[in-house]
């Protein structure tokens, strides 16, 4: 079974600080890891994602994630945070031995970045 | 390209009516799939297709139907609604359930309220 968990329901920070939000999955294979984002009336909209490789992944918006095998950690962050990064954030995962497509959401948290 | 489209944005029934969500995609996408997201519990997966003429359960597939006749379209059909279906649908499709292509993308979501 897959699984994941976003320990928190709401990140506050000040504009131009740095942001993390937290992300810790379960697999019983490799874990395929996603982070998307969600703004008010919207659908959700792909920042980045894991599958092999370089720890460190970078996407859109300036938004990097952190692949942490040891802690099954995936935990968005960025350098700056702007106040148009205000909106929900979901990190997702899927199991390599999974094999169709099946992601498996955490709760969500919700990025308030303050003037 | 439109992406993914959903029709209708907004729907309200009464309990026992049925009606069907589309979902519609012009990226010529294998994998499409059907998201229910309510509060504090992320999205959760209600049935999903490989590819026209194939579907499979998801997470939550209770109450709700899908057929794919076609690799545009994937309609949602709630056979008898009942309270408990009042949420958020999100359809989502991918070009392919294969590592380097499975990025879903959402459409903007119809949201349904069931008396």
């Amino acid at each position: 079974a897959q699984s994941v968990a976003q320990p928190e329901d709401q990140v506050n920070v000040a504009e131009g600080n740095p942001l993390t939000v937290k992300c810790t999955y379960s697999v019983s294979g490799n874990p395929y890891l996603f982070w998307y984002v969600q703004y008010p009336n919207r659908g959700l909209q792909f920042l980045l994602k894991y599958i092999t490789g370089d720890n460190l992944v970078k996407g859109s918006y300036g938004f990097e994630a952190e692949f942490n095998k040891s802690q099954t950690s995936f935990h968005l962050k960025k350098p700056s945070a702007l106040v148009s990064d205000s909106a929900l954030y979901f990190c997702a995962v899927r199991d390599s031995n999974n094999a169709g497509n099946m992601l498996t959401f955490g709760g969500g948290t919700r990025l308030m970045v303050k003037p | 390209n439109a992406g993914v489209t959903q029709t209708p944005k907004f729907q309200v029934l009464k309990t026992g009516q049925s009606m069907t969500l589309q979902c519609a995609q012009d990226m010529n996408h294998e994998y499409m799939s059907w998201y229910r997201q309510d509060p504090g519990m992320g999205l959760r997966l209600i049935h999903y297709s490989v590819g026209a003429g194939i579907t499979d359960q998801g997470e939550v597939p209770n109450g709700y139907n899908v057929s794919r006749s076609t690799t545009e379209d994937f309609p949602l059909r709630l056979l008898s609604a009942a309270p408990s279906q009042t949420s958020v649908y999100f359809c989502a499709s991918s070009y392919s359930t294969a590592p380097s292509t499975d990025t879903q993308y959402f459409g903007p979501g119809t949201r349904l309220t069931v008396l």
